[in-house]
């Protein structure tokens, strides 16, 4: 399978607590993004990275949350300190150098109870 | 400031028919407009899309239009299937910087037998 990976699917935890996803993007893709999505709303834009340097941050992405590149290859999306407001699909996308489209994984389906 | 607007939360189309999906937006700036599937529990699937300088792309089924001057797209499906029962997204792109996408609230459409 070549497509964008993340892991888990899907993940249940306690208020207050950490967590951290994974996601493996198309191999020659070097812009990845991660987006965030709530019941009956459309993804919402959260950072994005171009190969390992983070270049775009929305406001969304309050200081609990960080994300990271290493090497340019898989990214990594923690939350510290979980509220049950961070509950949502958390979507990973790449797109490659000259391409328009992003596509995305499967997402990671967060409950914080 | 919602940039992408799809003001149908649900469309209910009958089997063989075309099913046609709309979308408004605010920002002058996109590059290219794309729409995007998603079935539950799923990340987006990418579908078809347009450059600001195209009024018309065709792909097998799906058709996208757009009309700038009224700031508007749609999506025609023809003829519909059941497996085209899901949410639809459009989102627009500024292909400078981020090139992140801008997403609607997405419109449900459902195919009856």
């Amino acid at each position: 399978d070549t497509g964008v990976s993340q892991d888990p699917r899907h993940k249940i935890t306690k208020r207050g607590q950490n967590v951290t996803f994974r996601c493996d993007p198309i191999s020659e893709h070097n812009r990845l993004y991660w987006y965030r999505q709530t019941l009956g709303q459309g993804p919402e834009f959260l950072t994005y990275f171009q190969n390992e340097a983070q270049l775009e941050k929305s406001r969304l992405l309050s200081d609990r949350f960080s994300a990271e590149r290493p090497k340019g290859s898989f990214s990594t999306l923690e939350i510290q300190r979980t509220e049950q407001g961070d509950s949502a699909m958390y979507l990973c996308a790449s797109s490659a150098p000259q391409g328009a489209e992003a596509f995305f994984g499967q997402g990671t389906r967060l409950t914080v109870v | 400031d919602q940039q992408v607007k799809q003001n149908s939360p649900s469309l209910s189309v009958q089997e063989g028919r075309i099913s046609i999906l709309n979308c408004d937006y605010t920002n002058s700036m996109f590059d290219y407009f794309l729409w995007y599937k998603k079935y539950p529990a799923e990340g987006p699937t990418f579908l078809i899309s347009i450059s600001s300088i195209k009024d018309k792309n065709e792909d097998g089924r799906f058709t996208v239009f757009l009309n700038k001057s009224a700031k508007h797209l749609s999506l025609h499906i023809v003829p519909s299937q059941p497996g085209d029962s899901a949410v639809y997204f459009c989102a627009g792109l500024i292909i400078q910087g981020a090139q992140k996408l801008v997403f609607g609230q997405g419109t449900r459409l459902t195919i009856n037998p």
